[in-house]
């Protein structure tokens, strides 16, 4: 069981947009601005799409948001586009002996 | 530009010790601030952080697995080496491993991962 908790799947049309959850605890999500985001298709590795809660690495497209509230962080991602079908994961830090943890994962279906 | 590849190993036995070797380019990691990890994922599954060296050669373990690991950097060869021991069927999974910065906790490029597979 992933230490942060995702929803295994959203869907959404093009043009449309979705949110993705990523909830924690006090002890990293809530504690700490080190939330991080990526994006793994089929086959391929982990591509960092939002770090620090919601700083854009570069070359990243600002469909994509990321915001926090409490233990939960989010992603939202707007204007869906087919390529954006994907697994997404959260990671967040989690104190100096835990380091990162991150969160089991959803599928983004788009429709 | 930042690369990063794993190498290792495609078949281990069970009990026996993986070890698993990080060549990067693009960045030293005798550079403040600059540090390397291992992540894994389980066939269909979530991915996992085992652990982290930091240019300073500081070092993080995923406390679920500290007793098995331990990660070494050579500076002059630009690798990371990863060793987990006492391999289980439950450790086969893709190993990758990816640059981080230590100002911003993230993993930020990766390697392309590579398949161990723990069978007799």
């Amino acid at each position: 069981q992933s230490a942060l908790t995702q929803p295994a799947s959203v869907s959404g049309s093009p043009g449309q947009s979705i949110t993705i959850s990523c909830t924690g605890t006090s002890s990293d999500v809530g504690s700490y601005n080190f939330v991080s985001w990526y994006q793994q298709h089929p086959g391929k590795a982990p591509k960092l799409m939002i770090y620090e809660v919601s700083k854009w690495p570069s070359g990243v497209s600002n469909r994509f948001s990321g915001s926090k509230s409490g233990n939960t962080a989010s992603l939202t991602i707007s204007g869906l586009q087919a390529e954006d079908e994907a697994d997404y994961y959260c990671c967040s830090y989690a104190g100096s002996s835990t380091f990162v943890v991150f969160g089991g994962g959803t599928k983004l279906t788009v429709l | 530009q930042i690369t990063l590849k794993e190498s290792g190993p495609t078949l281990v036995k069970p009990t026996q010790t993986l070890t698993l070797t990080c060549t990067f380019s693009g960045f030293s990691l005798s550079t403040t601030g600059v540090g390397v990890g291992w992540i894994r994922q389980p066939p269909g599954k979530a991915l996992e952080w085992l652990a982290l060296i930091y240019w300073n050669d500081d070092y993080r373990y995923s406390p679920s697995l500290k007793s098995r690991l331990t990660i070494t950097k050579d500076t002059s060869k630009n690798q990371v080496v990863l060793t987990m021991t006492n391999m289980d069927p439950v450790d086969t999974a893709t190993y990758f491993c990816a640059h981080l910065l230590q100002r911003q906790l993230d993993f930020d490029y990766w390697g392309q991962g590579t398949l161990v597979t723990v069978s007799s």
